[in-house]
């Protein structure tokens, strides 16, 4: 799978928007970008996932490149509770193994 | 969403001794569940892909004689840490997959305290 490279923290103002970037130069055109997030002593939990159009869900909005060698995760309006580590991750669906390697990661902390 | 349940979320146990530690998906079936630990300020690495009604498959430098894996049924996996020692102490994970380009759902974790 391909490797991401994400800064390693982040700050942002209470009710800004979050712009998280990811770099992913060496993307497959079969994977498939997702997000995650994990609070402080919690497992992970899936934000929102791509391939190659700009996605919404009710948690954030994740713009892919045209050129899909990056993508930024937005959260519009920052909570105190978005205060965790975020990771973007790069697979492909395979049908005998679909292994989740994460990196390091951004650490977000949300400023009051 | 899919949930995946662990038990217990944390437990303290004594050097020597062994914990076992469950991993449930509730409302759908796993055929592939994943363990990882996570130790503090670092990011979470695999330890093995369990199979249901198979052996586990251990990434590199996983002891498999350490981290006994049994994924006996399509809704539990278990990680046993056998012979505990305070290094084994740690956050573990476990992950399960639905087929598919579709998220991974991950348990809320099991804090291990080994003393």
């Amino acid at each position: 799978d391909a490797k991401t490279t994400q800064p390693p923290s982040m700050d942002c103002a209470e009710g800004r928007a979050a712009n998280l970037p990811c770099n992913h130069s060496t993307i497959s055109g079969n994977e498939y970008v997702y997000w995650y997030r994990q609070i402080h002593s919690q497992g992970p939990q899936y934000i929102i996932h791509g391939l190659k159009n700009n996605e919404t869900n009710e948690m954030a909005s994740l713009i892919i490149t045209e050129d899909r060698k990056s993508s930024t995760l937005i959260l519009p309006h920052a909570t105190l509770r978005d205060t965790a580590v975020y990771y973007c991750i790069v697979r492909v669906q395979r049908t005998s193994y679909d292994k989740v390697i994460f990196g390091p990661g951004t650490s977000l902390s949300v400023i009051p | 969403g899919a949930v995946v349940s662990q038990h217990p979320s944390w437990v303290i146990c004594k050097s020597g001794t062994s914990v076992k530690i469950e991993c449930r998906s509730l409302d759908f079936q796993a055929t592939t569940m994943f363990w990882y630990r996570q130790f503090p300020k670092q990011s979470l690495m695999l330890m093995a892909t369990s199979n249901e009604g198979s052996k586990a498959t251990y990434e590199q430098g996983v002891e498999k004689d350490k981290f006994l894996i049994n994924h006996a049924s399509l809704t539990l996996s278990t990680l046993t840490v056998t012979s505990a020692h305070p290094e084994d102490s740690s956050f573990y994970i476990c992950s399960a997959r639905v087929i598919g380009p579709k998220e991974a759902f991950f348990g809320q974790g099991t804090r291990l305290t080994v003393v």
